[in-house]
Formats: structure tokens, C-alpha cells, sequence
């Protein structure tokens, strides 16, 4: 069955201290990733994406996240959080020629000033 | 570019209604893409349209329905509501094949 785990359902970090967010998938098919973010009342934000190649994929606001195909992960990391950085994020897993994308259950991050 | 639009914003309703939400992707996108979101049940895929064709459904009850228009714009229609159906329905964009959604800011439905 496809699915997306993310085993961490809150995460509470302090304001400059390192992050990562897990993501597992389970995916017939080779898959495309992407890590979303969502605050409060507001839609989802693109973070990052991975469809192939390099699997260590930048993405915006100093966010980062690697692909291993052994693991069937999809960690989510940045060196340095803002508090700015506070909000719910997803992973969500898809494949070519559709847009039926499978979203984890999400995490949410407090950041500590 | 403007990104992707969604009406209204905030819905109310009773339960046996029936609701059309709208959608307008950015200007070039043809793809649409539907999606529930609950607490309960998180996100959830809907329906998937490309050029004014239903490609993908999700495992939603026939009560939820949908189409996309020749401009790409979309509409989703939910008839008979009941309160499970209270939810953030958010409205997705693309461009093709290998490119990202774009999500627009949802429509929050509740259903008294």
C-alpha cells in the first residue's frame, strides 16, 4: 500500500538549533517527493521537491532534505531554526503523470525564542 | 504571476445543503487538483483534472463531484452535506508533468 509516514507528530526546537523532520513513503513506483509547509489558516507552501538525480535537494528558506532510496526516507533538515520557522509541515509523495499526491499526517514545530 | 485563487474563503452551511467551491490555477496551469484537509484525517486527495478531464479520483463518496472548465478554472461541488464534511478544501495547480502544485489558500467549509 502507498503511504507516508512522518513518526513525529510535534517537534519543539529553540531558536537556532538544528532541525530534522522525518519522512518515510512507501511508493510502488519510482517516486517523486516534496516536503510542504503550513502555517496557521493558510494553504501549503513548496519547500523542496525531489524527482531524480542528486538526492540531496536544496530548497527555500535555508531548507534542505535527502533522499535515500535504501531507507525510503526523505528527511527534512536546516542548520539554524528561525522562529519564523514555526508551522506544520508535510511530506507528500507522488509519481509521473499523476497529481495524486499521498501526504503524511504532518508535524508540527514550536520554535523556543 | 497571481497564484492560485480559491472562493469563497470561508463557508457556512446545514447539513443536507449542497456547496460549489471555486477554484482559478495561475494563468498557464492546466492541471487542478482537489484535496480535503481534517484533523482528523489529514490530507486527503479529491479528484485530479487536466484539459476539462477527470484523471484521478480519491475514495470519496459519489456525494463529491467536480469538472474544470475550458480556462482551466475548476469547481468542486459536495450535495447532501453532513458535518464529517466540515474541512480546508484546498485547490492545486500545475503546469505538466515533473513540476510541483501549487497550492491556493483553501476554502473552509462547516457544516452545521
Amino acid at each position: 500500500a502507498q503511504s507516508v509516514t512522518q513518526p513525529d507528530i510535534h517537534i519543539t526546537v529553540s531558536e537556532g538549533a538544528s532541525l530534522e523532520l522525518r519522512c518515510n513513503y512507501s511508493y510502488g513506483a519510482t517516486p517523486y517527493l516534496f516536503w510542504y509547509v503550513q502555517s496557521p489558516g493558510q494553504g501549503l507552501q513548496l519547500l523542496l521537491k525531489y524527482f531524480s538525480g542528486d538526492t540531496l535537494v536544496q530548497g527555500i528558506k535555508g531548507f534542505e532534505a535527502e533522499f535515500k532510496r535504501s531507507q525510503s526516507s526523505f528527511n527534512l533538515r536546516k542548520p539554524s531554526v528561525h522562529w519564523s520557522d514555526a508551522a506544520e509541515y508535510f511530506c507528500a509523495v507522488g509519481a509521473s503523470g499523476t497529481y495524486k499526491y499521498i501526504f503524511g499526517t504532518g508535524t508540527r514545530l514550536k520554535v523556543l525564542a | 504571476k497571481a497564484g492560485v485563487t480559491q472562493t469563497p474563503r470561508y463557508l457556512i452551511k446545514t447539513r443536507g445543503q449542497q456547496v460549489t467551491l471555486s477554484c482559478s490555477p495561475i494563468s498557464g496551469h492546466r492541471s487542478v487538483s482537489w484535496y480535503q484537509q481534517t484533523p482528523g484525517q489529514g490530507l486527503q486527495f479529491l479528484f485530479e483534472y487536466f484539459s476539462e478531464t477527470q484523471r484521478n479520483k480519491g475514495n470519496f463518496p459519489g456525494r463529491f463531484s467536480g469538472r474544470q472548465f475550458s480556462n482551466s478554472r475548476s469547481e468542486m461541488n459536495v450535495s447532501t452535506l453532513e458535518l464529517g464534511d466540515s474541512a480546508l478544501y484546498l485547490c492545486a495547480s500545475s503546469f505538466g508533468d515533473r513540476n510541483e502544485q501549487f497550492f491556493g489558500p483553501g476554502t473552509r467549509l462547516t457544516v452545521l
